[in-house]
C-alpha cells in the first residue's frame, strides 16, 4: 500500500533555531517527492521538488534531502522565523499513472515561538 | 503565487441546502482536482478532471459532483449538505503534457465548509 508517514506530528521551537522534519514513504514506482508549506486556512504551497536522481535541494532557508534507497526524506529549516509556523506536508508522486497521483502525509505542525 | 481561486472562502449553511463551491484558474491548465482535508489529516482526492468534459471520482468516496464545461472552471456541488460534509475543500490544477516526474499541482486557498 502506498503510504507517506511524517514525524514528528508537531514541533515547537524558538525563533532563530534550526529544525528537521522527517518523511518516510512506501510509494512505488516513485516519481518525485515534494515538500509543501500550508499556512492555517490556506492551500499548500510548494517548497521543493526532487526526482529520483536528486538527493538535495534548497529553497532559501529550506533544504530538503532525499534517500531513494531507504525511501526517506527530510526538510531542514535554518534560522527559523515566526512566519515559518505552518504545517509542512510531504507529498510523493508515483509514475504508474497518467494522472501522476499524489500521496500526502498528514504533515508536521511547526510552531515557532518568539 | 499561483493563479487559482476559490469562492467562497468560508461557508456556514444548514442541513439540506444545495451548495456549489467555485474554483477557477487562469493558468490554462488542463488537469484540475478537488481534495478534502480534515484538521490534522492528509488531503484526500475526491474528484479530478483531465480537461473539458472529463470528470473522474478520486480515492475518497464523496457525495459531491463536479463539472468541467470550461477549461478554467471546475465547480463542486453538494445537492443536499449534511454535517458530515463539514471539512476544508481544496482545488488544484496542473499542466497537461508535463512529464509525470514534474506533475506540479498548484493549490487554491480552500473553502472551509461548515454544515449545521
Amino acid at each position: 500500500k502506498n503510504q507517506v508517514e511524517q514525524s514528528p506530528q508537531s514541533l515547537i521551537i524558538l525563533e532563530g533555531k534550526n529544525c528537521t522534519l522527517q518523511c518516510n514513504y512506501t510509494v512505488s514506482p516513485f516519481s518525485n517527492l515534494r515538500w509543501y508549506k500550508q499556512d492555517t486556512g490556506r492551500g499548500p504551497v510548494s517548497l521543493t521538488i526532487m526526482t529520483f536522481s536528486e538527493n538535495t535541494k534548497s529553497n532559501g532557508r529550506y533544504t530538503a534531502t532525499l534517500d531513494a534507497d531507504t525511501k526517506q526524506s527530510s526538510l531542514h529549516i535554518t534560522a527559523s522565523q515566526l512566519s515559518d509556523s505552518a504545517s509542512y506536508i510531504c507529498v510523493v508522486s508515483d509514475r504508474g499513472s497518467t494522472l501522476g497521483r499524489l500521496y500526502f502525509g498528514r504533515g508536521t505542525q511547526l510552531t515557532v515561538w518568539p | 503565487e499561483a493563479d487559482i481561486y476559490q469562492t467562497p472562502r468560508y461557508l456556514v449553511i444548514g442541513t439540506g441546502k444545495k451548495i456549489t463551491l467555485e474554483c477557477s484558474q487562469t493558468m490554462g491548465h488542463d488537469k484540475m482536482y478537488w481534495y478534502q482535508q480534515d484538521p490534522g489529516m492528509e488531503l484526500h482526492l475526491i474528484h479530478y478532471s483531465y480537461g473539458v468534459n472529463s470528470t473522474e471520482k478520486g480515492d475518497l468516496s464523496s457525495e459531491s459532483t463536479v463539472s468541467r464545461i470550461r477549461t478554467e472552471h471546475f465547480p463542486l456541488t453538494l445537492e443536499s449538505a449534511r454535517p458530515s460534509h463539514t471539512s476544508q475543500y481544496l482545488c488544484a490544477s496542473s499542466a497537461q503534457g508535463q512529464t509525470s516526474s514534474y506533475n506540479e499541482q498548484f493549490f487554491g486557498p480552500g473553502t472551509r465548509l461548515t454544515v449545521l
